[in-house]
């Protein structure tokens, strides 16, 4: 099955400054990449996706790259603010498993003032 | 819109004893609805994958006759953890999908300890 890795564990940034989460997938197959920010206790919240057609997306501050020849994806965020601190989480999926999100591990992001 | 609930959101119940929750999709109708745990400070981890009408696909390890789920309608799945013992305890978040796109909507989440 698919297997899916994410780097750093933690993470600390000073405010303004740029976060950089990467992750990398085992599946060739996997064509569906989004990002979840989740707060302690609170629901996974979807911040971006991209698809395997597409190398790049951006929404204001947050972005995903996708290399699909080396499987890995990885999520930038700019102009961090300290709202920006939650857990943040890479998973992946394709079609045909009723699209089943495999989960990477987890990147506790803070920002500090 | 794409709105999940979960209920409870929080129950304690003593060992030995089944719990229900339940998981429905308030503002659509979802094809498919899955079944997450997660440890405090770890990732979620997919229990088992449930169509309306249809048995339920646990993932590997899980155990099918301690964590029943029932998709009966196109808006409700339940997870009934039966005997529930104290490593039992976790968060369990449900998602549904629409069928239409990727996205899976993510309930609230239920804590559920055992004591």
């Amino acid at each position: 099955g698919e297997n899916v890795e994410q780097h750093p564990s933690t993470l600390s940034v000073q405010e303004g400054d740029s976060a950089v989460i990467k992750c990398t997938y085992s599946d060739s197959a996997s064509n569906y990449f989004p990002w979840y920010k989740q707060e302690l206790g609170k629901r996974p919240q979807l911040i971006i996706d991209i698809r395997s057609n597409v190398g790049e997306k951006k929404d204001q501050r947050i972005a995903v790259t996708l290399n699909k020849t080396a499987k890995h994806f990885s999520l930038h965020i700019t102009e961090t603010q300290p709202e920006d601190s939650a857990v943040y989480f890479c998973a992946a999926s394709k079609a045909g498993t009723a699209s089943k999100l495999t989960f990477g591990t987890g990147t506790r992001l803070q920002v500090t003032l | 819109g794409a709105v999940v609930s979960q209920h409870p959101s929080r129950v304690i119940c003593k060992s030995g004893t089944s719990v229900k929750i339940e998981c429905r999709s308030l503002d659509f109708q979802a094809t498919t609805m899955f079944w997450y745990r997660q440890f405090p400070k770890q990732s979620l981890m997919l229990m088992a994958t449930s169509n309306e009408g249809s048995k339920a696909t646990y993932e590997q390890g899980v155990e099918k006759d301690k964590f029943l789920i029932n998709h009966a309608s196109l808006t409700l799945s339940t997870l009934t953890v039966t005997s529930a013992h104290p490593e039992d305890s976790s968060f369990y978040i449900c998602s549904a999908r629409t069928g239409v796109t990727y996205e899976q909507y993510f309930g609230p989440g239920t804590r559920l300890t055992v004591t």
